[in-house]
C-alpha cells in the first residue's frame, strides 16, 4: 500500500540552527501539506503546496519557514533559524484531490524536532 | 474562540461498549467533516468523512453532522481493544485546503 514517508524520524538541533525535514509523498498525489503537533496540543496546519507553489498557508508559517519540491519525489520543509517553540512533531501529508472534490489526506509518521 | 472543540478524555470503556465521541465547531463555512484516528507516535489516519449535514456509516463506525447546532459525532459499536487510540475531529470549508483539528479524545477500550 502506498504511503507517505518522512525523514528523519527524530532530529535534535540547537536553537538558531537550520533544519530541513524531508518527505516523499504518494507518487500520484497532487497536493502536499505540512502540519505540526506540539506535544499535548492540536494538529495544526502549516502549508499546502500544489503545482510547485504554495496554495495556502497559516499564520504559523512565517518567514522562518519555507517549502520546496526539489525533484519529482521529495517535498521538504525548511526552518531557517529554529526556536525553542519549534519543537514539535511535523507531519507531511499528500492527497490526490481534484477540484471541487474531497481528497483524503494521507499522513506520514512524522518527524520529531527537538530544539535545545 | 476555538474553532473546533473536543473533550480530551481519556474515555475508558469495556470491550463491546458503544462509544460516543463528540465535537463542536464554530466556523459556519465548514462543509467537510472528518474523523481521524491517531495511535501513539503515528500520523493521523482518516476513518470517515461527511459532507454537510447527515449520517454516514462504515462498518462499526457511524459519523453524524448537525450543521444547525454545529455538532459532530462519531459512534463506535462493539468497541474493541484495538480501537484504543486518540480520535481527532476536523473540519474544512470547500474553498480551502487546510483542515482544522480538534484537540483529540483519547479512548481506552478495556478487554
Amino acid at each position: 500500500e502506498p504511503e507517505v514517508t518522512q525523514t528523519p524520524s527524530h532530529q535534535v538541533t540547537q536553537m538558531g540552527q537550520e533544519v530541513i525535514l524531508r518527505c516523499v509523498p504518494i507518487s500520484n498525489h497532487l497536493y502536499f501539506y505540512w502540519y505540526r503537533q506540539i506535544l499535548g496540543q492540536k494538529v495544526e496546519f502549516l502549508v499546502s503546496f500544489y503545482n510547485n507553489e504554495i496554495s495556502e498557508k497559516s499564520e504559523i508559517f512565517d518567514d522562518q519557514f519555507s517549502v520546496e519540491r526539489p525533484d519529482g519525489s521529495n517535498f521538504t520543509l525548511k526552518i531557517r533559524s529554529t526556536k525553542l517553540e519549534d519543537s514539535a512533531m511535523y507531519f507531511c501529508a499528500s492527497s490526490d484531490e481534484n477540484s471541487g472534490g474531497f481528497g483524503e489526506l494521507f499522513f506520514g509518521e512524522g518527524s520529531r524536532l527537538t530544539v535545545l | 474562540q476555538k474553532e473546533v472543540e473536543q473533550d480530551p478524555g481519556p474515555l475508558s470503556v469495556p470491550e463491546g461498549a458503544i462509544v460516543s465521541l463528540n465535537c463542536t465547531y464554530s466556523n459556519s463555512a465548514f462543509q467537510y467533516f472528518m474523523w481521524y484516528r491517531q495511535y501513539s507516535r503515528k500520523g493521523p489516519e482518516l476513518l470517515m468523512y461527511t459532507y454537510s449535514s447527515g449520517n454516514k456509516e462504515d462498518g462499526r463506525f457511524t459519523a453524524q453532522v448537525d450543521k444547525s447546532s454545529k455538532y459532530i459525532s462519531l459512534f463506535i459499536r462493539d468497541s474493541q481493544p484495538s480501537d484504543s487510540a486518540t480520535y481527532l475531529c476536523a473540519g474544512r470549508d470547500t474553498g480551502r485546503r487546510a483542515l482544522t483539528f480538534g484537540s483529540g479524545t483519547r479512548l481506552q477500550v478495556q478487554p
